[in-house]
């Protein structure tokens, strides 16, 4: 089974701090994403990576920068949080590019964010 | 661009009844996959089943199943035979080819009551 990994379920920061949200898949996957979740809003797609030290804008990439130095870990970086960035970040990997393998998306548990 | 509607924000059902949640989407896309994901409240997302556009033949996985009228933009989920780990957020997502990413639907709240 794939798994995707996130390392912290639940974080609190303050209002300017640099954050760091990490996240690893062992499955060997080329694509990987982060994502924000907030209520009646579903999920956002923030940036993403079809590979190693190359990265896409998603939808919502304002006040958010990406990092991927290895196949298998995406970091997430808010260079300076907000409090309209206290949400919850969900990390996904899929296997290409191409069709349904690229469609398919495997997700992490999430990481809490709340930002004061 | 690709949109997906969920207009039922919270929904709730007996166990062992069945229930069906509702999708609309819109895309330019030819060819596109839909999906629908679950997210108990541990929050880790699981794909419950997935329909490939070109397949005219209603995917099914055990207790859940869908109801796909392409010309209609719907895709629409039914849970038999509910159970309390039914409960749960879900989300209808589509991709499609040019756009290389999912598009989430906002989310179905179903809480499955004894």
């Amino acid at each position: 089974d794939v798994k995707v990994t996130q390392s912290s379920r639940y974080l609190v920061k303050r209002t300017g701090e640099k954050v760091f949200l990490e996240c690893v898949q062992d499955m060997d996957h080329e694509n990987m994403f982060w994502y924000r979740q907030d209520p009646g809003l579903g999920l956002r797609l923030i940036y993403f990576s079809y590979d190693v030290k190359m990265k896409e804008k998603g939808d919502i990439p304002e006040g958010y920068s990406v990092s991927r130095e290895k196949k298998e870990r995406f970091s997430l970086i808010l260079e300076s949080a907000s409090t309209n960035q206290t949400s919850m970040y969900l990390c996904a990997s899929s296997l290409t590019s191409l069709g349904l393998a690229g469609a398919e998306q495997y997700f992490g548990p999430g990481t809490r964010l709340t930002v004061t | 661009a690709q949109t997906v509607t969920q207009s039922q924000p919270e929904m709730s059902v007996q166990e062992a009844e069945t229930v069906t949640l509702s999708c609309t989407y819109d895309t330019s896309e030819s060819n596109y996959y839909l999906f629908w994901y679950k997210q108990p409240p541990s929050r880790q997302m699981i794909l419950v089943i997935r329909q490939e556009a070109y397949k005219q033949q209603n995917a099914t996985e055990n207790r859940f199943s869908v109801n796909f009228q392409k010309a209609a933009k719907s895709f629409s989920l039914k849970i038999s035979d509910s159970q309390l780990g039914d409960t749960a957020m879900y989300f209808c997502a589509i991709f499609g080819g040019s756009a290389r990413q999912l598009t989430f639907g906002s989310g179905t709240q179903l809480t499955v009551l004894p």
